[in-house]
């Protein structure tokens, strides 16, 4: 089993709608997490961090956290094609980095 | 554009080359990492540093060489290197303390796309 796991996608969302990322993870210890943003061919993009369970809101962004369930998802509510991206979910379990997912590519269609 | 530069932004090297790459963080942290991203591939931990020490190197081959002379700058020192290490090389910094107060969110640099021939 994967430490952090995501659907590789791609999610297609149509603009304007709202984009539900999703994310588990394995480790019932960890503490803080994370989403980034990578667009193709540049460095992932910190956009969201949340360390409590429920819901932590910026602007267009909210990400969710149920520790119980061992679950965090972004949502990214009237999604723009400029959120057209690769989102990447990363967990912090106590060591000394990140132990980031695979990611899941979001395309927002005009 | 963050706190963390890298240079060079590309690079062609060949495998009997050495090469360096750069990184520098303006952030006041005090930990830095550097990671390999390779074509459809999921991020790479390959190094970590810890208030300028080593505190992890997740197998990486010794072709790679890393060096952090303080908490703002790290190097990775490239000598004979093969093609399938053609990547997107990236650096990151994190704060990470021992008396409260550390954030554990790292922030990257642009990262150097490294090409072997």
């Amino acid at each position: 089993q994967k430490e952090v796991e995501q659907n590789s996608g791609p999610l297609s969302v149509p603009e304007g709608a709202i984009a539900s990322l999703n994310c588990t993870y394995s480790d019932r210890g960890s503490q803080s997490f994370f989403w980034y943003r990578q667009y193709s061919g540049k460095s992932p993009e910190l956009i969201m961090f949340i360390y409590s369970n429920g819901d932590k809101e910026d602007g267009r962004f909210t990400a969710q956290l149920n520790k119980a369930s061992q679950y965090v998802s972004l949502l990214i509510r009237d999604s723009q094609p400029s959120d057209s991206a690769t989102y990447l979910c990363a967990v912090y379990t106590g060591r000394r980095a990140l132990t980031f997912g695979s990611g899941t590519r979001l395309q927002v269609q005009p | 554009e963050t706190g963390v530069t890298q240079t060079p932004r590309h690079l062609v090297m060949g495998m009997t080359n050495k090469k360096s790459l750069k990184c520098e963080q303006h952030l006041g942290h005090n930990a830095m990492y550097w990671y390999k991203q390779s074509a459809k591939k999921p991020l790479e931990l390959m190094f970590v540093y810890n208030f300028k020490e080593q505190t992890e190197n997740n197998s990486v081959p010794s072709r790679f060489s890393p060096e952090c002379p303080n908490s703002s700058h790290l190097f990775l020192h490239l000598h004979t290197l093969q093609p399938e290490d053609s990547a997107l090389y990236l650096c990151a910094s994190s704060r990470y303390g021992t008396s409260g107060g550390e954030t554990y969110e790292q922030y990257f640099g642009p990262g150097t796309r490294l090409t072997v021939t």
